[in-house]
């Protein structure tokens, strides 16, 4: 069974860092892309971050690019959202999602809230 | 960016109706189009890929159809389960992008 488990949300002051995990498994990890898309409270979904199977391929929206990073390990079968500069507007629930046809497997999200 | 825009905003309907969202892409997308239902405090699930395929496991009351620009979401007899808010969304090209989402709710 494919499971993908999200985790590392916490509260954080503004300017502060987080980083987010994601753990895969039930399938093979190294053969499948990833993003990481995003849910403010109350609002719609919002796409964050793509990482290709290899890591030869990344791309930001342009909200996040130059202050978050992501990257992939797949001897862990793990991919990761290292956050810098956070600011009130990225507070949300944040999942993992595996790209098979579109997204076909979402994590469970894990809440980041952005606050002083 | 593409942007997606879905209508109606909300609709209500009653356990058996037949209901209809649709989803109108800025730019032509060709059968690059998802759609997503998401329930209160839960995480998407998938429901449709390339527009009208369904992902495994989806009941077949469930359909898809379109190209190009303009896709819709069917629901054949509604189910007390399918109560939820569903998104479009385009993987033509990055940045990926939702539509702003359609409330079912009960009538």
């Amino acid at each position: 069974e494919v499971q993908v488990v999200d985790s590392g949300g916490d509260l954080v002051q503004p300017g502060g860092s987080l980083r987010l995990s994601c753990a895969a498994s039930g399938y093979t990890f190294s053969s499948y892309d990833m993003n990481w898309v995003r849910q403010a409270p109350g609002k719609g979904l919002e796409w964050v971050s793509f990482i290709s199977r290899s890591s030869s391929t990344i791309y930001y929206a342009d909200s996040v690019k130059g202050r978050f990073t992501i990257s992939r390990d797949n001897a862990r079968n793990s991919v990761y959202l290292q956050m810098n500069s956070l600011r009130a507007e990225d507070t949300a629930v944040y999942y993992c999602a595996r790209v098979g046809s579109a997204i076909d497997y979402w994590g469970q999200g894990t809440l980041v809230t952005v606050s002083s | 960016d593409i942007q997606m825009t879905q209508s109606p905003s909300s609709l209500s309907a009653s356990v058996g109706d037949s209901v209809t969202i649709t989803c109108r892409a800025s730019q032509g997308i060709s059968s690059w189009l998802a759609w997503y239902q998401q329930k209160p405090e839960k995480a998407p699930k998938s429901l449709i890929y390339a527009a009208s395929s369904l992902q495994s496991g989806v009941p077949s009351r469930f359909s898809g159809s379109g190209s190009g620009t303009d896709f819709t979401l069917t629901i054949s007899s509604l189910q007390p389960e399918d109560f939820a808010t569903y998104y479009c969304q385009q993987y033509n090209s990055y940045p990926w992008t939702f539509g702003q989402g359609t409330k079912v709710e009960i009538k």
